[in-house]
């Protein structure tokens, strides 16, 4: 397709248990971006990459959490001892460059985690 | 560092009525604006964005001008319909600031009753 996939489209897993969300971005855009999405609390940050380079996982809340990129496309946002905190929409965007007006983010519909 | 504020919804409005939803920014440099939608069951969708002051974004009815000299960046529609339900994040981007220049607003979630 030609947006930003993301799977599953929604999880529920149980407290404790580890899980993976998975982004394809926009073929040939080399920033990704992943995103929490909290009810009443905006879009919070959590990592970033960009081509090759080392990815800036300044937004991560905990050491639990944890983000790959393979061959600078698919992305995986791993949560290991799930708690229910983690319930959020976790969405992925991708863009061609990063920074300015040329390069806005293209979001996927987000992965939907529910932790019981 | 950078920051965008914007009203707090949720912001209800009959068809047809005019819309504003309020954003204003802090930032070191000279950040390109937008405004982004998310419809429900969805991810966000760029909606307009400006790149210089005094610029005007539109797009499907919607407007919003680059003020630099009051750091806003309003978005506006003169006549809302049912299916412009929906929340709106503002954000700021600085050229080159990776993803620290990225910054979003909380969101503002917009209902508009027939």
């Amino acid at each position: 397709g030609a947006g930003v996939s993301q799977s599953p489209s929604n999880k529920v897993t149980e407290k404790g248990k580890d899980v993976e969300l998975r982004c394809d971005p926009i073929s040939g855009h080399t920033a990704l971006y992943w995103y929490r999405q909290s009810l009443g609390q905006g879009l919070e940050f959590l990592i970033y990459f960009q081509g090759n380079s080392a990815p800036d996982k300044s937004g991560l809340p905990s050491d639990r959490f944890s983000a790959e990129r393979t061959g600078g496309s698919v992305s995986t946002l791993t949560i290991q001892r799930t708690q229910q905190e983690d319930s959020a929409v976790y969405l992925c965007a991708s863009s061609l460059v990063t920074g300015g007006a040329n390069s806005p983010l293209h979001f996927g519909n987000g992965t939907r985690l529910t932790v019981t | 560092g950078n920051s965008v504020t914007q009203m707090e919804g949720p912001v209800t409005l009959s068809e047809e009525a005019f819309l504003t939803i309020n954003c204003t920014y802090t930032a070191t440099g000279y950040p390109s604006l937008f405004w982004y939608v998310q419809y429900p069951g969805e991810g966000l969708q760029l909606l307009l964005k400006a790149t210089k002051a005094d610029d005007k974004g539109s797009n499907k009815g919607f407007e919003a001008t680059y003020r630099k000299e009051t750091t806003s960046f309003h978005l506006e529609k003169g006549s809302v319909q049912v299916s412009d339900s929906a929340v709106y994040f503002c954000a700021l981007n600085e050229a080159g600031g990776g993803a620290d220049g990225l910054t979003f607003g909380k969101g503002t979630h917009l209902i508009i009753q027939p």
